[in-house]
């Protein structure tokens, strides 16, 4: 299996403010793909941002970005303009590139602190 | 969007009996469907990948003979607890992988197994 670690198992940011969550993982593959994740309460998986291993640039969604250092297997998000909203927990994701293979991170809980 | 429906959203069994939960991709066929188990506070743990028409790949330390999974279609998977115990009692979360949206997981809303 996959290794993703996530380091933070907790957070908070004032809302308005920045933050940035990190993610590194251990793969041998060359071609794969990362997800961050939110779970909010509710429990229901809701996708937050997707990056191509394959892609250099980082994959911005509205107040969503990442930092993909490929060579050091690190895919930190940071979320800008934090609203109440975006608390939750918040999990990291590989897969594999034969899509057979789909893996979370330890997850972090981010509180937005109004 | 791609919808995955999961039922039931919470089920209570006792100690014994079996559980089936089903897992349906609404709006496109999931020829990979991802069955995990959640703990209070705790991340998704990946329990076997199912492929539809072949067995499921169970990861190590998950008992195939007790968490039965079957995909014999391309739009429903089934996770089957068989004679449940109260230390299976936990939140079971099933995805699955659309190839047609650019390699993407939808998930069901969860099923809260809670055994007596």
């Amino acid at each position: 299996a996959q290794t993703v670690t996530q380091s933070q198992p907790e957070m908070s940011v004032q809302e308005a403010e920045t933050v940035t969550l990190s993610c590194t993982y251990d793969t041998s593959e060359n071609n794969y793909y990362l997800f961050w994740y939110k779970q909010p309460p509710s429990r229901q998986m809701i996708l937050v941002i997707r990056q191509e291993a394959y892609k250099q640039q980082n994959a911005t969604e509205n107040r969503f970005s990442v930092n993909f250092q490929k060579a050091a297997k690190s895919f930190s998000l940071k979320i800008s303009d934090s609203q109440l909203g975006d608390t939750a927990m918040y999990f990291c994701a590989f897969m594999g590139n034969t899509g057979n293979q789909f893996y979370f991170g330890t997850g972090t809980s981010l509180t937005v602190i109004p | 969007g791609a919808v995955v429906s999961q039922h039931p959203s919470r089920v209570i069994c006792k100690s014994g009996t079996s559980v089936k939960i089903e897992c349906r991709s609404l709006d496109f066929q999931a020829t990979t469907m991802f069955w995990y188990r959640q703990f209070p506070k705790q991340s998704l743990m990946l329990m076997a990948t199912s492929n539809e028409g072949s067995k499921a790949t169970y990861e190590q330390g998950v008992e195939k003979d007790k968490f039965l999974i079957n995909h014999a279609s391309l739009t429903l998977s089934t996770l089957t607890v068989t004679s449940a115990h109260p230390e299976d009692s936990s939140f079971y979360i099933c995805s699955a992988r659309d190839p047609g949206t650019d390699e993407k997981l939808f998930f069901g809303s969860g099923t809260q197994l809670s055994v007596l």
